[in-house]
C-alpha cells in the first residue's frame, strides 16, 4: 500500500534554530496536513494545505511556522526558531480528494529542541 | 470548545477477552467521527468512519459504533497483535479540504496472552 514517508525520523536542535522537516506525501493526493503530538498529549492539528496555498491553520501555527511544497512530491514544515515548547512527534498527512475521508499519515519525526 | 474524551486511559485484556472503548465527544456541527490505530513510533492509521448516529462498521475483530453524544469500539476475542493505542477523532467538515480533526487521547490497550 502506498505510504506517506517523513525525513528525518529524528531530529535534535538547539532552541533558536531553523528546522525542517520533510514529507513525502503519496503521490496522487491534493491535501496535505501537518498535526504534531506532545508526549503524552493528544494529536493535535497544525494545517492544511491544498491548491499551493494554506485552506486552514490553528492558533498553533503562528508566525515561526510555515509550508511549502517547493516540487511536485514534497511538502515541507519550517520552524523559523525553535522554542522548548515545540518537542513534540510532528506528522505529515495526505488524502487523495474532497471525496474520500480516509487521511494516511507518515510515522512522523520525532523534533527534540534542546 | 470542542472537545473528544476517550476512556478508559488504559485497558489490559487477557487474550479473547471482549470488551469496548469509549469516546464521547462534544463537537458543535459534527460531521464524521473516526477511529484511529497508533502503534508505539507510528502515524495513526485509519480504522472506521462514522457519519450519523445508529450508524456501524466492523473491520474483522473491530466494530464501531456511533450515537448522539458517544462512540464505542467494540474489540471482540482480541488477540495479542490488537494491542495499540485506539484513537478517537472528530471531524467538523469531512468532505472539504479543511478536514480538521480533533483527537482524543486515546487508549492504550494491552491483550495478554
Amino acid at each position: 500500500e502506498p505510504e506517506v514517508t517523513q525525513t528525518p525520523s529524528h531530529q535534535v536542535t538547539q532552541m533558536g534554530q531553523e528546522v525542517i522537516l520533510r514529507c513525502v506525501p503519496i503521490s496522487n493526493h491534493l491535501y496535505f496536513y501537518w498535526y504534531r503530538q506532545i508526549l503524552g498529549q493528544k494529536v493535535e492539528f497544525l494545517v492544511s494545505f491544498y491548491n499551493n496555498e494554506i485552506s486552514e491553520k490553528s492558533e498553533i501555527f503562528d508566525d515561526q511556522f510555515s509550508v511549502e511544497r517547493p516540487d511536485g512530491s514534497n511538502f515541507t514544515l519550517k520552524i523559523r526558531s525553535t522554542k522548548l515548547e515545540d518537542s513534540a512527534m510532528y506528522f505529515c498527512a495526505s488524502r487523495r480528494d474532497n471525496t474520500n475521508e480516509k487521511l494516511f499519515f507518515g510515522s512522523g519525526t520525532q523534533l527534540s529542541v534542546l | 470548545e470542542d472537545q473528544v474524551t476517550q476512556s478508559p486511559e488504559a485497558l489490559r485484556l487477557q487474550e479473547g477477552e471482549s470488551s469496548s472503548l469509549n469516546c464521547s465527544y462534544t463537537v458543535s456541527g459534527l460531521r464524521g467521527l473516526f477511529w484511529y490505530r497508533q502503534d508505539p513510533g507510528k502515524g495513526p492509521e485509519f480504522l472506521f468512519t462514522l457519519y450519523s448516529a445508529g450508524e456501524e462498521k466492523e473491520k474483522e475483530r473491530l466494530k464501531a459504533t456511533l450515537t448522539k453524544k458517544e462512540s464505542f469500539l467494540h474489540i471482540t476475542a482480541p488477540k495479542p497483535e490488537d494491542s495499540a493505542t485506539y484513537l478517537c477523532a472528530a471531524a467538523k467538515n469531512p468532505g472539504a479540504g479543511s478536514y480538521q480533526l480533533t483527537f482524543g487521547k486515546g487508549t492504550k490497550l494491552s491483550v495478554i496472552p
